[in-house]
């Protein structure tokens, strides 16, 4: 059964502060993503992995980073957080053309 | 730019009714479109993916057409149950994409009450 988890799922934070949301696959999947969820908008790229060390920016980078340093796990980093980064983060992998998606980690920035 | 636009945003229902989402989209070139699910608090869950110019898809009580020339596409889901409550997303995949980029619908919301 394919699975992406990922932790925590709920994470609140002051602004200013660091944040690390991690992402985990047991499919052996070479391509990650990152993408958020806000209100009325459909999930944006944040970035995409496509192996270890091999990241590229999506369409809305600003503000994050990534780091992938083994296949099975795909972190998005935001170094002082700012309130208009609380939203809901979802990861998803890709395999046989199709992405698996995450539950989601729910991030309130204060 | 949006480039997936779904309509109605949000459509209330009641249990048994029949009911229909639509989805237009300008992505270029498009590859496959997919609905996915989406219930309160979780993930995406992938109901069905069309791929051909005019396709046809059905699982279950859910069942869906594309027309790329047309760029359009439709969601029915037939004889409605309240755990159909959840938010339907649309997703065009972008055949330019070597990486499997993928354009979101902002979703309509699907209540069904009693």
């Amino acid at each position: 059964d394919m699975k992406v988890t990922q932790m925590p799922r709920y994470l609140i934070k002051r602004m200013g502060e660091n944040v690390l949301l991690e992402c985990g696959q047991d499919m052996s999947h070479e391509t990650m993503y990152w993408y958020r969820q806000d209100p009325g908008l459909g999930l944006q790229l944040i970035y995409i992995s496509y192996d270890v060390d091999s990241n590229s920016e999506g369409d809305i980078p600003k503000g994050y980073r990534v780091s992938r340093k083994k296949r099975e796990h795909f972190s998005l980093i935001l170094d002082s957080a700012k309130t208009n980064q609380t939203s809901v983060y979802f990861c998803a992998s890709r395999g046989l053309g199709e992405q698996y998606f995450g539950p989601g980690t729910r991030l309130t920035v204060l | 730019k949006t480039q997936v636009e779904q309509s109605p945003q949000s459509l209330v229902v009641r249990q048994g009714e029949n009911c229909v989402l639509q989805c237009n989209y300008s992505v270029t070139p498009d590859n496959h479109l997919r609905w996915f699910k989406q219930d309160t608090g979780k993930g995406l869950v992938s109901l069905t993916v069309l791929v051909d110019q005019k396709d046809k898809t059905s699982n279950g009580r859910y069942s869906a057409t594309l027309d790329k020339d047309a760029k359009h596409s439709t969601l029915h889901i037939t004889a409605t149950l309240l755990d159909d409550t959840a938010t339907y997303i649309c997703v065009v995949g972008d055949r330019g994409s070597a990486l499997g980029r993928l354009h979101f619908g902002a979703g309509t919301q699907l209540i069904v009450i009693p």
